[in-house]
Parts: C-alpha cells; structure tokens; sequence
C-alpha cells in the first residue's frame, strides 16, 4: 500500500498567484480530512469528505479556499489568490467511515509544504 | 482559551528515563483521544487510541485519560532516541455519523539525548 499520496511535495510561488495542491487517498478509505500545519496553530482541520460529499468546511480561512473530492480517489485544495499568511505545511488525511470507534485511524501523508512570497 | 492546551517544549530527557507528556482540554463533549507522533518534516503518525477514560498500554507506551480532569497523558518508558519526535495529542466527540476531523494540540518536541 503506498500510502496517503500529496503533490507537490513543495510549492513556492508568488502572491496572488493560484496554487493548487492534490490528494490521493489510501485505496478503500471513504473519508478524506485537509489539514494546515504552522508553528502558531499548530494542526487544524479545514474541511472533510465523507463518501466524496463536503461534511464540515468551518475550518476553511476564507473564500480564497476551496476544496473539492471529484470521486474516491482524488481531492484537491485549491487557494486563489494567494497570500503570504498561506505558508504552512497541508496535511491530507483519509480513513474508512463505518462509524465505529475501530476505525478511527486517520493516515497522513507527507505533506505540501507551500511558501507564498 | 484554546480548545486543547500542549506544552510545546522542547523536552530533553536521556536515554532510558520515564517521559511523560500531557494535554488538557475545554471540551466536556470529547470522547475519543489519541496521540500522534511525527518525525520531523513527515506526517503524524497515531501512537495511541483510547475511548473515554482510562489507562491503555502498547508496549513501552501508556496512555491515560482522566476525563473529570480533562487531563490527558502518555508515558514512555525506556525511551530510546528513536522517540524522539513531536507527539501530539488529538481528540474528537462522539457523533453519529462517526468521522469527524480531529482538534489537535500544537505538540510537544521532545529529545532523548543518547
């Protein structure tokens, strides 16, 4: 199994610029978790997907962010335009939605580790 | 007052001494806690998985939760350099539809110095 999948691994671009970055789950899991890592906040939740369906985006910043979960095995976060304030490490995370306590493993993948300057 | 409170460090021990980590929390309504670790530029990885309250142990890792306190802990013992990390703590509510996101704590860098 190759685990939770990100691309890019790294993105520098410029402020205003668009940048998208990309998901791909572990094979089987129906829940999907975005994730923003910076040394003031720590790890927060922006948004989940349950079965490819949005279920809490509360923690997105702003309208300048947008996820989307076109089929089970893909997902992007999209911020346009950017802004330095963005630079953080986004984390993708999925695991299986069967409700039960057992299955509350989430996987992490590597992380996109985005600089906006 | 944030919802998950974590000293962040650093924290360096020598090899072979008891770590303790702790998290408290606001939240009376958090049922399900866990503790990640994460190497430096890679992803969390869950340690520890504990429902409610209780003592939970894997090996050289422990893990207590005291919900009347909303106080959380993990123990390792023996530690090895390997344990060094950045272990977070990380709790959700009980909901029916089963797969909420996680509130974490911002983590705890800790060195076991060899």
């Amino acid at each position: 199994d190759a685990g939770v999948i990100q691309s890019p691994r790294h993105e520098v671009t410029e402020m205003g610029q668009e940048v998208t970055l990309r998901c791909k789950p572990i094979s089987g899991h129906n829940s999907l978790f975005w994730y923003r890592q910076t040394m003031m906040r720590g790890l927060e939740l922006l948004i989940y997907f349950n079965n490819n369906v949005p279920i809490d985006d509360s923690g997105m910043p702003e309208d300048r962010f947008s996820a989307k979960m076109p089929n089970a095995s893909f997902s992007t976060l999209k911020i346009q335009p950017s802004e330095p304030r963005d630079s953080a490490v986004y984390f993708c995370a999925s695991r299986t939605h069967a409700g039960g306590a057992s299955t509350d493993t989430q996987y992490f993948g590597p992380g996109t580790r985005l600089t906006v300057l | 007052q944030k919802e998950v409170e974590q000293d962040p460090g650093p924290l360096s021990v020598p090899e072979g001494a008891i770590v303790s980590l702790n998290c408290t929390y606001s939240n009376s309504a958090f049922q399900y806690f866990m503790w990640y670790r994460q190497y430096s530029r890679k992803g969390p990885e869950l340690l520890m998985y504990t429902y409610s309250s209780g003592n939970k142990e894997d090996g050289r890792f422990t893990a207590q939760v005291d919900k009347s306190s909303k106080y959380i802990s993990l123990f390792i013992r023996d530690s090895q350099p390997s344990d060094s990390a950045t272990y977070l703590c990380a709790m959700r509510s009980h909901s029916g539809g089963g797969a909420d996101g996680l509130t974490f704590g911002k983590g705890t860098h800790l060195i076991i110095q060899p």
